[in-house]
Parts: structure tokens; sequence; C-alpha cells
């Protein structure tokens, strides 16, 4: 079974470019969480979704940041132009429908130039 | 304001020195508390579960265990591939988030 895919690895983006993370879940699982993580910090979420609704938007900043997770296809986090600011890890995490318990993924290491 | 602190930030222990690893917690009604291990350059792998205080979960050389405001991660006869970071993390019944501690970087030398 394999577990939370995360894509691509690694991502580098001059300032001003799009970034486009993607997140396929676990097998059987219909909710996704994004996170990121900071050198030094600990994981702070973003956002919450479901297939076609984002659910909990509480931790996304206001502007250049998106999600979505259609009916087809993985969940994508997208910035818009980047900054050098918005260099981290960034990961994906999925649960099964009534399950506390969040799976993660490898991440993806997004460095702004 | 719900918030998680894990102590110490940093641990070295010698392979067989067993050790507890501690996670207090704020939050406004617990769901679920969980331990993670994480390894430089990947995700967070989920350990454990804990949803009530007194509840105690074990795996391998790892036991988890809560209460109303802590959680241990007791580690038995440690061994270098326990080498990581331990992240642990809560959520609140009000929401869906995990909350994450800033984590403890567990390094057993042999």
């Amino acid at each position: 079974n394999a577990g939370v895919m995360q894509n691509p690895r690694h991502l580098v983006r001059r300032r001003g470019q799009e970034a486009r993370l993607r997140c396929s879940p676990m097998k059987g699982h219909s909710h996704v969480y994004w996170y990121r993580q900071l050198p030094e910090e600990g994981l702070k979420f973003m956002v919450y979704l479901q297939k076609e609704n984002i659910i909990d938007e509480s931790g996304m900043p206001k502007e250049r940041f998106s999600a979505e997770f259609p009916k087809e296809g993985p969940s994508i986090l997208r910035i818009q132009q980047v900054v050098r600011g918005d260099s981290a890890a960034y990961f994906c995490a999925s649960s099964r429908s009534g399950s506390e318990t969040q799976y993660f993924g490898p991440g993806t290491r997004l460095l702004v130039l | 304001e719900d918030q998680v602190t894990q102590s110490p930030e940093a641990l070295r222990l010698q392979e067989g020195e067993s050790s507890s690893l501690n996670c207090s917690y704020t939050v406004s009604g617990l769901r679920g508390l969980f331990w993670y291990r994480q390894d430089p350059g990947k995700g967070p792998e989920f350990l454990f579960t804990l949803y009530s205080a007194g509840e105690e979960k074990e795996k391998e050389r790892l036991k988890a265990t809560l209460t109303k405001k802590e959680s241990f991660l007791h580690i038995t006869a440690p061994k270098p591939e326990d080498s990581a970071t331990y992240l642990c993390a809560v959520q609140a019944n009000a929401g869906n988030q995990f909350y994450f501690g800033t984590g403890t970087s567990l390094t057993v030398i042999p």
C-alpha cells in the first residue's frame, strides 16, 4: 500500500515565479492537510481539504497561496510570485474519514533564489 | 491558545541508556496527542496516538504515556538506529489541524 506521495521532492524557483506542489494521498484517504516547516521551527498547519472542498484554511497566508483538491487527481498547493521567505519544506498529510491520525509524505523542499 | 512544548531540545544517549522525552501541551479540549519520528530530509513517520489520560502505547523500545497536561515518550535500551527527531502534536476537539512542538533531536551513540 503506497504511502502519501509528493512531487517534486525538490523545487528551485526564482523570485516572482510560481511554485506548484503536488500531493497524492494514501489509498482510501479522502482528507488532505498541508504543513510548512521552516528551519529550526515546528511544522505549521496551512490548510485542510477534502475532495473539491476547502475545510479549514486558517493557516494559509492571505495572499499568493492557494490550495485545491479536485475530484480527480492530486491535491495542489500553489504559491504565486514566490519570495525568498517562502523557502521551506512543505509537507502533505492524509487521513481516512473518521480517523484523526495523519500520515505524512516525504515533503517538497522549495528553494527561492 | 493551543500550544505544544517539547523538552529537551536535544538529547545524547549511550546505546542502552534509557531515557524519556517530554511533551507539555495546552489545548482547549484534547481530541488526540500524536507522536512522530522524523529522520533528516524525510517526512514525519507516525508512531502513536493517545486519546485520554492514563493511556499507554508501546512499540518495540518505545512507550508513550499521557496525562492531562503532558505526554512522555520513554525509550528503553536505545540503539543507534533510534537516532532521529521525535515530534509531538496535539489536535483539539474544536478543529482539524495538528499543533506541533519543535521536537527533540535524539542521538544514540554506539
